[in-house]
């Protein structure tokens, strides 16, 4: 597609609830980034695959968050038994290349607003 | 460890006015600095970056930063600002060893009319 693509857009979910993000990256990117964001806040780095490879995974806040990307395109961000803490915006992004190319930007996807109640 | 700082939470200028969002960075070998910007219910948007050459770098929307080694600042400027440039803008840092984006705290910039 034309850009990075997550879906759903929003999520409510109660707490102890499972969800799943899905996050298209642009096609033939190599880098994907998962970040996540509090309100009024920056971007707080979760993970980040080289293809299918995670190969930093360091930002995951518990063991209750998941991340794969099975074939090194689509890639899902699950959260198991949801805490109102976890309640922020999740955002993928995709870059062209490795860290040999550092040269290449990151492109945002709209980000998935998860409210947990 | 890499970290940019963005001094400003909020930056009020009139449109027409000349504006400047600041960002300062610490890294360990050559920099490789980002401004994005968000508008509300919005992803991160690529303005601009500096990796090597000209220290004042051109981007989106009559964007431009200046790169200053000896301040460590990335600082993003536009000649005359816009009511629709309103939105909030992060600066980032990236590191190319570990492939990490690190990014400011972001500042709120407010056009009036």
């Amino acid at each position: 597609g034309a850009g990075v693509s997550q879906s759903p857009r929003y999520k409510v979910a109660k707490r102890g609830q499972d969800v799943a993000l899905r996050c298209d990256p642009i096609s033939g990117h190599v880098s994907l980034f998962w970040y996540q964001q509090a309100l009024g806040q920056g971007p707080e780095f979760l993970t980040y695959f080289q293809n299918e490879a995670q190969l930093d995974k360091s930002g995951l806040p518990s063991d209750r968050f998941f991340a794969e990307r099975p074939e090194g395109s689509v890639s899902t961000l699950k959260i198991q038994r949801t805490q109102q803490e976890d309640s922020a915006v999740y955002l993928c992004a995709s870059s062209l290349r490795g860290p040999d190319r550092a040269q290449t930007e990151a492109f945002f996807g709209q980000g998935t607003r998860l409210t947990v109640v | 460890a890499q970290s940019v700082a963005q001094p400003e939470d909020q930056v009020n200028v009139a449109e027409g006015n000349p504006l400047t969002v600041k960002c300062t960075y610490s890294v360990s070998g050559n920099p490789y600095l980002f401004w994005y910007v968000q508008y509300p219910n919005r992803g991160l948007q690529f303005l601009l970056k500096y990796i090597t050459g000209d220290n004042l770098v051109k981007g989106s929307y009559g964007f431009e930063a200046e790169f200053n080694k000896s301040q460590t600042s990335f600082h993003l400027k536009k000649p005359s600002a816009l009511v629709s440039d309103s939105a909030l803008y992060f600066c980032a840092v990236r590191d190319i060893i570990i492939n990490k984006f690190y990014f400011g705290s972001g500042t709120k910039l407010n056009v009036k009319p």
